[in-house]
Parts: structure tokens; C-alpha cells; sequence
């Protein structure tokens, strides 16, 4: 079983919807990040939370580090938020261990 | 203020020769971190370093694989003898401790190592 856990794998939704992606750990965290990869492969870092909630724009992302999961929500979702969504566990000594990712696709 | 900065971003090498890859913080930053990515896989950790010093190398395979962050100079992945099973994209990664707590980290955009 990995270390962390996401679904769903694959999502498809239809411009304007509401998207959740969730991800389940199974270490103990100093933090939990959300990031997300475009199509051609870079890299961008969306949230960083240790507790509770954080907004940004259309993106929202909270943890239960009791239950050890954390969910990505997107509103209002757009065909530019296609990507892939990956969460990722910070250990302690900053290591990160990584989710396999949610490919997203948003049609017009 | 440029962010971190990764080339090449594609490097092509035959199989037994060397890859060097090379990684430039963001401006101020002290922390970088080399991530692998093999075709249909998730991201894995391969090394964190600071200035001169290897903090946490347990992501690396034992053999073949180094990592230095030099005083002066971009961080450098070198993968000597390259293998196919080497062919993977690769990322750096870069943060100071402030900079992580607030923002997390900054991803470069990848080296795509291909091994023909």
C-alpha cells in the first residue's frame, strides 16, 4: 500500500462543475501539499497546509490530520484547469513522498 | 527574479555514457531537492541538499547516481554509465525554510533524459 493515496485516478467533468480530488497519507506530516502538473510536464505548487483550510481563487484545499486525509476542491471548474493534481506528504527532514496524481479533464 | 531554472530540458545520451543535469535555485534559496519521474509513474525522491552538504540522499540509487551543491554554481545530478531504465524526467526543486513555510517549494520544469 502506498503512503499516500489519491482518487480518483482519472476524472472528467463538464465545464462550470464542481471537482473533488482526495488524497489519504498514512505517515506522520509536517505538511501536505497540493501540486499540480500541466501538460508539458512543469510543475506548480498550489497549497501547503499543515491544518485546517486554504483558498486561493477557485482552489480550496483541506486536511483532518486526525482522519489523515486532505481534499482538493476546484469550483466553477474551467478546460484550463485540465492537469494533473498531485498530493504529496512532507516528512520530517523536508523528504516529500508523492501520490500517483489525479488526471483531470474538463470539457467545454 | 527567475525561478529555478533546469537544463537541458531534453538530454539525449546513449546507453554507458554520462548525464549531467543541472539545477539553479531561486534567487536566495539554499534548499534544493532532485525528484525522478519514470514514464506512467508518480514522482519519487531522490536527494536533498543544501549548500556543500548532502542532507538526505536515501531517494538515490547506490550506484551510478551522485549530487552536489556547490558553493558557487547550480546543483548538478550526474548519472554516470546511463542505462534505459534511466530515461525519466527530472526535477529540482528549490526553497529556503522561510519560504517553504509560506509558499512550499518551487519546481523547476524538468530535464527529459532519454536513453537510446
Amino acid at each position: 500500500k502506498n503512503e499516500v493515496e489519491q482518487s480518483p485516478q482519472n476524472l472528467t467533468a463538464q465545464e462550470g462543475e464542481f471537482i473533488t480530488i482526495n488524497c489519504s497519507y498514512s505517515v506522520g506530516i509536517s505538511a501536505l501539499h497540493w501540486l499540480q502538473q500541466h501538460p508539458g510536464g512543469g510543475i506548480v505548487s498550489l497549497f501547503m497546509l499543515s491544518s485546517g483550510k486554504k483558498k486561493h481563487g477557485r482552489l480550496i484545499a483541506t486536511i483532518n490530520i486526525q482522519e489523515k486525509h486532505s481534499s482538493l476542491h476546484i469550483t466553477a471548474s474551467h478546460p484550463r484547469d485540465s492537469a494533473v493534481y498531485i498530493c504529496a506528504a512532507e516528512t520530517s527532514g523536508s523528504r516529500l513522498t508523492f501520490g500517483e496524481g489525479t488526471q483531470l479533464t474538463v470539457n467545454p | 527574479n527567475a525561478g529555478v531554472m533546469q537544463n537541458p530540458r531534453h538530454l539525449v545520451r546513449r546507453r554507458g555514457q554520462e548525464a549531467r543535469l543541472r539545477c539553479s535555485p531561486m534567487k536566495g534559496h539554499s534548499h534544493v531537492y532532485w525528484y525522478r519521474q519514470l514514464p506512467e509513474e508518480g514522482l519519487k525522491f531522490m536527494v536533498y541538499l543544501q549548500k556543500e552538504n548532502i542532507i538526505d540522499e536515501s531517494g538515490m540509487p547506490k550506484e551510478r547516481f551522485s549530487a552536489e551543491f556547490p558553493k558557487e554554481g547550480p546543483s548538478i545530478l550526474r548519472i554516470q554509465q546511463v542505462v534505459r531504465g534511466d530515461s525519466a524526467a527530472y526535477f529540482c526543486a528549490s526553497s529556503t525554510l522561510g519560504h517553504r513555510a509560506n509558499y512550499g517549494y518551487t519546481f523547476g520544469s524538468g530535464t527529459r533524459l532519454t536513453v537510446v
